[in-house]
């Protein structure tokens, strides 16, 4: 089975730290994998993605995401958080059964950043 | 300005009641998708379409029913609602190319079914 987990519900960090927000999946073959991010009372927006390459990944907003296969985790980072980085973020894998696109979202991980 | 829309952003109803949720993409994107939000679960699957008149059943389609009868929208029908449809609601769009595009979301409907 395909699936993402978001192993932190919450996480805290205080402004000026660097951010760390994991994530872990497991597909069968090539992952391609997202980050999207919901800020309160709005849609998601992405932030970055995986596809092949480089397995350090620039995103939107100063962040970015580490590829790693053989720990099959896919972290989000950001050198120094900002209080505005608080929100809800979740990892999400594009399953590849069939011919359709389907993306298999984590739980959410909520990141408050405390000035 | 590229952009998903949903109408309404908010309701209540009761249930048994049927609800249209609609859903209006400008950006011409073949693919469209319903999610529904519930804490602790993440996002999941309702119904996608790859494009016009070609709809297929996500992860949790009981319940529900889709149209794609333009490609720009894509509503969502609640023919009888009940109380576990309550939730907040995410339409999405993404080109159809190589299959590695975001996907872009709407603001969210908020549902709840008395």
């Amino acid at each position: 089975a395909q699936s993402v987990a978001q192993p932190e519900d919450q996480v805290n960090v205080a402004e000026g730290n660097p951010l760390t927000v994991k994530c872990t999946y497991s597909v069968s073959g090539n992952p391609y994998l997202f980050w999207y991010v919901q800020y309160p009372n709005r849609g998601l927006q992405f932030l970055l993605k995986y596809i092949t390459g480089d397995n350090l990944v620039k995103g939107s907003y100063g962040f970015e995401a580490e590829f790693n296969k053989s720990q099959t985790s896919f972290h989000l980072k950001k050198p120094s958080a900002l209080v505005s980085d608080s929100a809800l973020y979740f990892c999400a894998l594009r399953r590849t059964s069939g011919s359709a696109r389907q993306l298999t979202f984590g739980s959410g991980t909520q990141l408050t950043v405390l000035p | 300005e590229a952009q998903v829309t949903q109408n309404p952003r908010y309701l209540i109803t009761v249930t048994g009641k049927k609800l249209t949720v609609t859903c209006s993409q400008n950006m011409n994107h073949e693919y469209m998708s319903w999610y529904r939000q519930d804490p602790g679960l993440g996002l999941r699957q309702i119904y996608y379409s790859m494009n016009v008149e070609v709809t297929d059943k996500g992860d949790v389609p009981e319940g529900y029913k889709v149209s794609r009868k333009e490609k720009r929208n894509f509503p969502l029908i609640l023919e009888s609602p009940s109380p576990n449809q309550t939730s907040l609601y995410f339409c999405a769009s993404s080109p159809w190319t190589s299959g590695g595009e975001a996907q872009y979301f709407g603001p969210g409907t908020r549902l709840l079914v008395l």
